[in-house]
């Protein structure tokens, strides 16, 4: 089993849907970082959080430490959304980050 | 403020070379980590560098290695390709000051190729 598991694996949606990405971990973290990848390989930082929840334009990260548990929330997503979205949990003292294994996100016009 | 570099972008080697890939931080980034991507094993930690110490590695054979200079620039090497060495390297900075809970800024990577 993965320290770091995503779910769904492959998700599509037609344009203004609300998107909703789970992750949830089995180790010790003291961070969760959500990132996004699109085609071409490069890899752009969306939120950190260690805890509540945090938002920025349509996009909104929740965690739960109790139940070590994130969800990345995409509200009226568009097809500029369709990318990898990849959690991550970083441990203490360290910038080490362990992955799960992405969510592929088709959005439709 | 500029990104992170990395170069080159674009590698294809043979099996039994060595390469070296490197990656320029941020400025007054004093962290830099390096990741490896396959279609197989997703994203893998292979090195974590800050103030030109390793801070941690990956579980990866003693063919990989890594340095990180003054300026806090890094490189790492890959001596004797395998192969199953054809990934994307991506490095990520950050300033490395609170440990666990630095945000990361990564690089386009480079896509090294072995034939």
């Amino acid at each position: 089993k993965n320290e770091v598991e995503q779910s769904p694996q492959n998700l599509t949606a037609q344009e203004g849907e609300f998107i909703t990405i789970n992750c949830s971990y089995s180790v010790g973290i003291s961070a969760l970082h959500w990132l996004q990848q699109h085609p071409g390989g490069g890899i752009v930082s969306l939120f950190m959080l260690s805890s509540g929840k945090k938002k920025h334009g349509r996009l909104i990260a929740t965690i739960n430490i109790q139940e070590k548990h994130s969800s990345l929330h995409i509200t009226a997503s568009h097809p500029r959304d369709s990318a990898v979205y990849i959690c991550a949990g970083s441990s203490y003292n360290t910038d080490k980050l362990i992955f799960g294994t992405g969510t592929r996100l088709q959005v439709f016009p | 403020k500029a990104g992170v570099t990395q170069t080159p972008r674009y590698l294809i080697k043979t099996r039994g070379q060595q390469v070296t890939l490197s990656c320029s931080p941020i400025s007054g980034h004093r962290s830099v980590s390096w990741y490896q991507q396959t279609p197989g094993q997703g994203l893998q930690f292979l090195f974590e560098y800050f103030s030109e110490t390793q801070r941690n590695k990956g579980n990866f054979p003693g063919r990989f290695s890594g340095r990180q200079f003054s300026n806090s620039r890094s490189e790492m090497n890959v001596s004797t390709l395998e192969l199953g060495d054809s990934a994307l390297y991506l490095c990520a900075s950050s300033a490395g000051l609170a440990g666990g809970y630095n945000e990361q800024f990564f690089g386009p990577g480079t896509r090294l190729t072995v034939l």
